[in-house]
């Protein structure tokens, strides 16, 4: 199918612990997968993206992991901060009638606690 | 990146009217997408809005209630129709910008629009 999915709806972190977001995609040919994250009221804002062809990404304070042997990618967020609170999605690029579009996951929460 | 208003924020409406949104894009783009977001859930693309062509819907939406136009390459509207409380969603219209690497297209998302029916 289409879907990408999430493991984990809620993560519960301590101000400054490190923050590790899990994600599982079904679409074996995606080639492209971005993390956004959405704080409350506000739209998706990009974070990070990578393409099929690595398995890990650097960012500022963040990482992400694929593997797309298991079909699973991950966010790692650094000395997490209280502004980092916010529902993170995973999304993957699904070229589907000669154009791209993007498929969210169901999202995880993350609440970070001073 | 573009960056995208949308009008109304926010809305409470009546069941069996219709409301149309706004989106307004300060550039030119080619697409424009819109979603949908339930409450507590993920995004869903409800179409995908080309300027000067009917929209492409995604399985499970349909152009009589969810008609969108687009006039021109900076504007586009979503109307939600003969709406029930099922559509109470936060409604988000997004364009194409530039990631990370040559060809990948990283979507840029307005606030969305909230809208309540009773």
């Amino acid at each position: 199918g289409e879907s990408v999915g999430l493991h984990l709806p809620t993560l519960s972190v301590q101000e400054g612990d490190n923050s590790i977001i899990n994600c599982a995609y079904s679409n074996s040919a995606s080639d492209y997968f971005i993390w956004y994250k959405q704080e409350s009221g506000k739209g998706p804002q990009f974070i990070i993206d990578i393409r099929s062809n690595m398995d890990k990404r650097q960012g500022q304070r963040v990482t992400v992991l694929l593997n797309k042997t298991v079909k699973h990618l991950s966010l790692q967020i650094a000395a997490t901060q209280p502004g980092d609170s916010a529902v993170y999605f995973c999304a993957e690029i699904l070229t589907s009638g000669g154009y791209n579009k993007l498929i969210f996951g169901a999202g995880t929460r993350l609440a970070v606690h001073p | 990146s573009a960056v995208i208003s949308q009008k109304p924020s926010r809305d409470i409406c009546q069941r069996g009217t219709s409301l149309t949104i706004q989106c307004q894009v300060d550039s030119q783009v080619t697409m424009m997408f819109w979603y949908r977001q339930q409450p507590g859930q993920s995004l869903t693309l409800i179409a995908t809005a080309n300027q000067g062509s009917e929209a492409t819907y995604e399985s499970g939406f349909v152009i009589d209630k969810f008609p969108i136009s687009r006039p021109n390459l900076t504007f586009s509207t979503l109307t939600v129709s003969n709406m029930s409380p099922e559509d109470s969603s936060i409604y988000l219209c997004s364009v194409g910008g530039r990631g990370s690497f040559s060809g990948a297209n990283v979507l840029t998302f307005g606030a969305g629009s909230r809208l309540t029916v009773l």
